[in-house]
């Protein structure tokens, strides 16, 4: 089990640029969810997924911020165009929806730099 | 989701154990509790959950009150890799299944 899959690690662009961030979720898993954590904020959760389709998409911060999720095996979070606000390191989760709850397992996260 | 109120911090010496407390007076009755940590710059670990009886796996324990309004995380002998902030979270089931994330406790585990 390789576990959840982040890519890129770091990523650094120019306000402005559009920015795509990767997630592969661990295979069988029926929830997907991104957050976005920063010292001010601490970890706030974007958008969630159950069974691909966008749940509750309330924590997108602007219509800049799009998530997708296209099959059970991958999903991307898009920033276009990017700002220096939208610093942060972006964690991607996944788990299964189960009574009682199951713990979700984390993406390493990757660090956006917008300068 | 029922709000939960941690320390903001606490310290622990390596090899003793760690009583990390949460309050959530306001926790309904479908609502479980949920411990995970973030170590630095790492994305958060899901330790343990419960709904009203003690739990407990190879990481942790978790002791929940008989009346489910307060808990406490225990990790029996803290090493320094336990230092990281612990987040206790209530969620419902019934709710969509999304965590909601705290403030949680910075725990320092010193030599």
């Amino acid at each position: 089990d390789a576990g959840v899959i982040q890519s890129p690690r770091h990523e650094v662009t120019e306000m402005g640029q559009e920015v795509t961030l990767r997630c592969k979720p661990i295979s069988g898993h029926n929830s997907l969810f991104w957050y976005r954590q920063t010292m001010m904020r601490g970890l706030e959760l974007l958008i969630y997924f159950n069974n691909n389709v966008p749940i509750d998409d309330s924590g997108m911060p602007e219509d800049r911020f799009s998530a997708k999720m296209p099959n059970a095996s991958f999903s991307t979070l898009k920033i276009q165009p990017s700002e220096p606000r939208d610093s942060a390191v972006y964690f991607c989760a996944s788990g299964e929806l189960v009574t009682g709850g199951y713990g979700y397992t984390f993406g390493s996260g990757t660090r956006l730099t917008v300068v | 989701d029922a709000k939960t109120t941690q320390p903001p911090s606490m310290d622990c010496a390596e090899g003793r154990a760690a009583n990390l407390p949460c309050n959530h007076s306001t926790i309904s009755g479908n609502e479980y509790v949920y411990w995970y940590r973030q170590i630095h710059s790492q994305g958060p670990q899901y330790i343990i959950h419960g709904l009203k009886n003690n739990e407990t796996n190879e990481m942790a324990s978790l002791i929940i009150t008989e009346d489910r309004k307060s808990s406490t995380l225990i990790l029996p002998h803290a090493t320094l890799r336990d230092t990281a902030v612990y987040y206790c979270i209530v969620r419902s089931y019934n709710q969509g299944g999304k965590l909601i994330f705290g403030q949680g406790t910075e725990l320092s585990v010193k030599p």
